[in-house]
């Protein structure tokens, strides 16, 4: 399975916009890469998955570049509520999705 | 409605006790996961099922023991708890053909005395 490394942390101010990038150097043809957001005692969320080039939701943008070996989760205009651990994960289906979370990173954003 | 949900939410038993964690989802989804996240935040596939089989059995002791009566629903049984025991333990589901988009319950918060 591809590791997966971003920054530990990272601060923002409402209304920025917020760019955390993952690397995945030994990602592998069939891998997915998808985001995820943790608030302290709940389970993690579902932000934005992709493949290659740019995916957009009414949350986030993804974006990938050819070489497929990171990827940026964008964060139009954080506010507050947007304080939370991010999880890079990178995987592909090998008899099953086996998915595995890094540290993370976590963005405190200050108003 | 939940979409995935876990019982109990916080469950406090002594070394040594037998305890069940339930969950269950209602989006349909062929598979199932369970997730243990330590003191350190540090979030750790166990098992994962699909259909009612177990298709991921990561390094677990085998006083965990996964049962699925039917695709919509992944209990944890765990034999003889010991502190190390203590965490988070989330379920988690995931449609076919979705990627990695995986849908997680609250958690269940474990303590062992």
């Amino acid at each position: 399975l591809a590791k997966t490394t971003q920054p530990i942390s990272m601060d923002s101010y409402e209304g920025q916009e917020v760019n955390i990038t993952c690397s995945h150097n030994n990602i592998a043809t069939n891998d997915y890469i998808t985001w995820y957001q943790q608030f302290p005692s709940q389970g993690p969320r579902f932000i934005i998955q992709g493949y290659k080039t740019k995916v957009t939701n009414e949350v986030a943008s993804l974006f990938i570049p050819a070489d497929r070996k990171s990827s940026t989760l964008s964060l139009p205009r954080v506010s507050l509520s947007d304080t939370a651990v991010y999880y890079c994960l990178v995987g592909g289906y090998t008899g099953g999705f086996k998915t595995i979370f890094g540290a993370g990173t976590r963005l405190f954003v200050k108003a | 409605d939940t979409a995935v949900s876990q019982t109990p939410k916080y469950l406090v038993t002594q070394m040594g006790n037998d305890k069940s964690i339930k969950c269950e989802q209602n989006l349909g989804h062929d598979t199932m996961y369970w997730y243990k996240q330590d003191s350190k935040k540090f979030l750790k596939i166990m098992f994962s099922y699909n259909n009612k089989e177990l298709i991921i059995n990561e390094t677990v002791p085998n006083r965990f023991s996964p049962k699925s009566p039917d695709k919509a629903h992944l209990n944890l049984h765990i034999n003889s708890l010991e502190l190390g025991d203590s965490a988070v333990y989330f379920c988690a589901s995931k449609g076919q053909g979705s990627g990695n988009e995986q849908y997680f319950g609250p958690g269940t918060r474990l303590t062992v005395t």
